[in-house]
């Protein structure tokens, strides 16, 4: 466990339908991160936050997907209209401010798109 | 042995033996990698990380080896255990960056 926790840690849908995932930080990391891994692959970067700023995005991150991080603690990523190629598994991960410092993962959602 | 299986390189060992795990990539400005360990259904774990003006780094049971000229990093893991059945990914980052470019990952079997 290494203090990341994601919720839920399963999601079924029917396409179409929207889905909100949940990541708690590490609480002194001022920055975290959302990525996304399909099976045999390594995780792809989707987007990221220092406190509640949202500073970067992925190419990856459609115009479906939106990330929030209002207080600068707890972080939720949404999918509207989903797709069945969105299936995957999200994970968020979580560091001290700089980019140079080890960034621990939480356990991750795995959608499934139905 | 190596062996390609569901797209990810693989490699068998037995209980005991020492395992090495490499990795390439291809951006020279990468200045800092890491190392990920990551069972089924799991997120990724940390297991070590080396910095660029390093070109060994040790820690418990591995070690990780950076040789910048060629781009070319490694894991090394003494005594593998059955315990260290997973997916290895070696990561890196550029100063100024703060994403994490993962490689393709290389599946460790540990046979008792």
């Amino acid at each position: 466990d290494t203090g990341v926790s994601q919720d839920p840690r399963h999601k079924i849908t029917k396409r179409g339908q929207n889905v909100t995932f949940r990541c708690d930080p590490i609480s002194e990391h001022n920055r975290l991160y959302w990525y996304r891994q399909t099976l045999g692959q390594g995780p792809e970067f989707l987007t990221y936050f220092q406190n509640e700023a949202q500073l970067e995005k992925s190419r990856l991150l459609s115009d479906r997907f939106s990330a929030e991080r209002p207080k600068g603690s707890f972080s939720t990523l949404e999918i509207q209209r989903t797709e069945q190629g969105d299936s995957a598994m999200y994970l968020c991960a979580s560091s001290r401010d700089s980019g140079n410092y080890e960034q621990y993962f939480g356990p991750g959602t795995r959608l499934t798109v139905t | 042995g190596e062996s390609v299986g569901l797209h990810l390189p693989t490699l068998s060992v037995q209980e005991g033996d020492n395992s090495i795990i490499n990795c390439a990539y291809s951006n020279s400005a990468s200045d800092y990698f890491i190392w990920y360990k990551q069972e089924s259904g799991k997120g990724p774990q940390f297991i070590i990380d080396i910095r660029s003006n390093m070109d060994k780094r040790q820690g418990q049971r591995v070690t990780v080896l950076l040789n910048k000229t060629v781009k070319h990093l490694s894991l090394q893991i003494a005594a593998t255990q059955p315990g260290d059945s997973a997916v290895y990914f070696c990561a890196e980052n550029s100063r100024g960056y703060s994403t994490l470019t993962f490689g393709k990952g290389t599946m460790l079997l540990v046979s008792p």
